[in-house]
């Protein structure tokens, strides 16, 4: 029973590099989102999918980018990283035949860009 | 747009005190959901409480009691008797229906930081 997985835990960047934070989910859902987590600030909404092939924005979208290529995988591409991406990153996946939802949380990945 | 609002940032108690965590929502829409999480210093989401919006009765698991009152917009969160356990940031948060195909997403208070000294 993996529930949500997030790769990588951690990972520590250097400005203006790219990379891609994979989101893989085995529960069939059909919502995924990806959050950012700041001190003080709690958990901001940065995209999120209603279904395969589909995305949208959240609160704080600029310099993210996403797909969902298939149902189970949701990923969140940094093109360019700075200093300000620095953050904690969430990703949950929600049951849309469950109402209220279910939602599931990754474990998180920790992203320093220095 | 719907807003979570917890106005403690901080709070430290000693061991076996009651603490309340204050919790207060806005929202447009008339039935909704409220939660609870907890993130211990391991930094995982863990999930205390759900509760809708047609269901005010209080609810009491253990030591952890919620007290909802849609008239003043209010999810308030008691721990009685604390303990180190209980020692984690705790986030309110709120279902907001979304403009895509009808889903819901979660809204975030800023959360806070419970600290119970031995």
């Amino acid at each position: 029973n993996a529930g949500v997985t997030q790769t990588p835990k951690f990972r520590v960047l250097k400005t203006g590099q790219s990379m891609t934070l994979l989101c893989a989910q085995d529960m069939n859902h059909e919502y995924m989102y990806w959050y950012r987590q700041d001190p003080g600030m709690g958990l901001r909404l940065i995209h999120y999918s209603v279904g395969e092939g589909t995305t949208a924005k959240g609160e704080v979208p600029d310099g993210y980018n996403v797909s969902r290529l298939k149902k189970q995988n949701f990923l969140l591409g940094l093109e360019s990283a700075a200093p300000s991406q620095t953050s904690v990153y969430f990703c949950a996946s929600a049951d849309r035949g469950r109402v209220p939802y279910g939602y599931t949380f990754g474990s998180g990945t920790r992203l320093t860009v220095v | 747009a719907q807003k979570v609002t917890q106005a403690q940032t901080e709070i430290s108690v000693v061991e076996k005190e009651d603490v309340t965590l204050d919790c207060v929502y806005e929202t447009r829409d008339t039935t909704y959901y409220l939660f609870w999480y907890k993130q211990p210093p391991s930094g995982e989401l863990v999930f205390l409480i759900r509760r809708n919006s047609f269901d005010e009765q209080n609810e009491i698991s253990g030591r952890y009691s919620w007290n909802f009152q849609k008239s003043t917009s209010s999810f308030n969160f008691t721990i009685t008797a604390s303990q180190v356990v209980d020692s984690a940031v705790y986030f309110c948060a709120l279902s907001e229906v979304t403009t895509q195909g009808g889903s819901e997403k979660l809204v975030f208070g800023k959360g806070m930081k419970l600290t119970v000294n031995p």
